[in-house]
């Protein structure tokens, strides 16, 4: 199984700051047709998990253009613009490149 | 409007079986890979098993292959697990959703304990 390894599993951030958000997988995500399925979640206490960034860097509908993806082959990065109090939350990674599809082991961001 | 409604949980002894099942409505179901993703108490999110549009591929963790059993009818928009044999470190909650380009549905999850 791919390993996602996210870093790190806490993040206090003042309101108005910037976040980033790391996420390592064991072997690269390009899949044999050329997209790289890396996605992000968020999931706010005591909800249920909402996909942010699917393929690497694009926005679902409805995310706040604050949030960003990017990343290549096996590093991958979400960067939070400037944080809101309702950005509070636990953040993970999964790929689904690789069978079966993985999770990181989430990174929580806090207010501080 | 999006609705993605599981149900089924519960207490269960070791060794027992629960059947989840999950009514979706106000997304193309029928055109949708179907998944099921878990979360221990306390713990991170743990993808389960996934069914095709056609329900004719299913794909599970290791963990739950050969005990669990995902499938789907696209005419009732539903999906279901029947989970068989049940170990203590199968509790969590349990979510149906789906995540593909046009959106991603989540539902509110239904929570399996096995306990003796």
């Amino acid at each position: 199984d791919v390993v996602m390894t996210q870093s790190p599993l806490s993040l206090p951030i003042t309101l108005g700051q910037p976040a980033s958000f790391s996420c390592r997988s064991g072997q690269s995500l390009v899949h044999s047709d050329g997209n790289t399925y890396l996605e992000w979640f968020q999931q706010r206490p005591g909800q249920s998990p909402r996909r942010l960034i699917y393929k690497v860097s694009i926005r679902d509908s409805g995310v706040p253009d604050r949030f960003s993806g990017s990343g290549s082959g096996t590093d991958f990065t979400l960067k939070i613009s400037s944080v809101e109090a309702e950005d509070v939350g636990v953040y993970y990674c999964m790929q689904y490149t690789h069978w079966p599809h993985t999770f990181g082991q989430g990174t929580k961001l806090e207010i501080k | 409007e999006v609705q993605v409604v599981e149900s089924g949980g519960g207490l269960v002894q070791p060794g027992g079986s629960l059947r989840l099942s999950c009514a979706a409505s106000g997304f193309t179901f029928s055109s949708s890979w179907m998944n099921w993703v878990r979360q221990a108490p306390g713990r991170g999110l743990e993808w389960v098993a996934n069914i095709n549009p056609g329900g004719s591929a299913e794909s599970y963790v290791d963990s739950v292959r050969g005990r669990f059993t995902i499938s789907r009818d696209n005419a009732k928009n539903s999906l279901w697990l029947q989970m068989n044999s049940l170990r203590v470190e199968d509790t969590a909650v349990y979510y149906c959703a789906s995540w593909t380009t046009s959106g991603n549905y989540w539902g509110q999850g239904t929570l399996v304990t096995v306990s003796s």
